[in-house]
């Protein structure tokens, strides 16, 4: 099926370890973006990339960058990580015409404990 | 600057009986208005879009909004609760900003649905 795919769907790490979240999209879509979710804040953008080669933060972009691979993938990285990132991960992209008509496709999320 | 709230944090229904899930957005720009439902352990589906047309919008599975612009709202309707809606509820507001969509979300109503 069509859409956005995240990998992997569960993971826990420990405070200071790595790890790289990855996404792909098979829509054709220019835009794609990473949000975090937390328990009442909705979701919050960390990183996005309007189209391939470009990449700029967010509202939370602190302790993760992010690598546009190529048109379909983009990947969120934890260099060190934090108790404070525990979080539910999203991975969506977009359509971008200039014209504010198109939602986002989202993924199944990316469910982070870091203890 | 853009924002948005939502009013309930959480909403109760009878199946059977009206929903109502209120939605105020603030805008600099001409927004689009999206809402997006999210059921447990799952990425977030698009609802329904408000983009400059109607202003009484209807989405998937009986779900309907209506844009007021003097009362900058827009909530969530549907006539008749199915247990299936249980679910929780963001409303967003996106604006056209040079090479990107910038979407906001507010922090979710979660709604239940008793038998």
């Amino acid at each position: 099926n069509a859409g956005v795919t995240q990998t992997p769907k569960f993971q826990v790490l420990k405070t200071g370890q790595s790890m790289t979240l990855q996404c792909a999209q098979d829509m054709n879509h220019n835009s794609m973006y990473w949000y975090r979710q937390d328990p009442g804040m909705g979701l919050r953008l960390i990183y996005y990339s309007a189209s391939e080669g470009t990449t700029d933060k967010g509202e939370v972009p602190n302790g993760y960058n992010v690598s546009r691979l190529n048109k379909r993938e983009f990947s969120l990285r934890l260099e060190s990580a934090a108790p404070s990132q525990t979080s539910v991960y999203f991975c969506a992209s977009s359509i971008f015409t200039g014209y504010s008509d198109y939602g986002y496709t989202f993924g199944s999320g990316t469910r982070l404990t870091v203890v | 600057a853009q924002s948005v709230t939502q009013l309930d944090s959480h909403v109760s229904v009878s199946e059977g009986t009206p929903v109502l899930l209120r939605c105020n957005y603030s805008s600099s720009y001409s927004p689009s208005l999206f809402w997006y439902v999210q059921h447990p352990n799952k990425g977030l589906q698009l609802l329904l879009k408000y983009t400059s047309a109607a202003t009484l919008v209807k989405g998937i599975n009986g779900f309907e909004a209506e844009f007021k612009k003097s009362e900058t709202s827009f909530h969530l309707t549907k006539p008749s609760a199915h247990m299936s809606d249980a679910a929780e509820y963001f409303c967003v507001v996106s604006t056209e900003l040079y090479n990107n969509n910038d979407m906001r979300f507010g922090a979710g109503t979660r709604l239940t649905v008793k038998p």
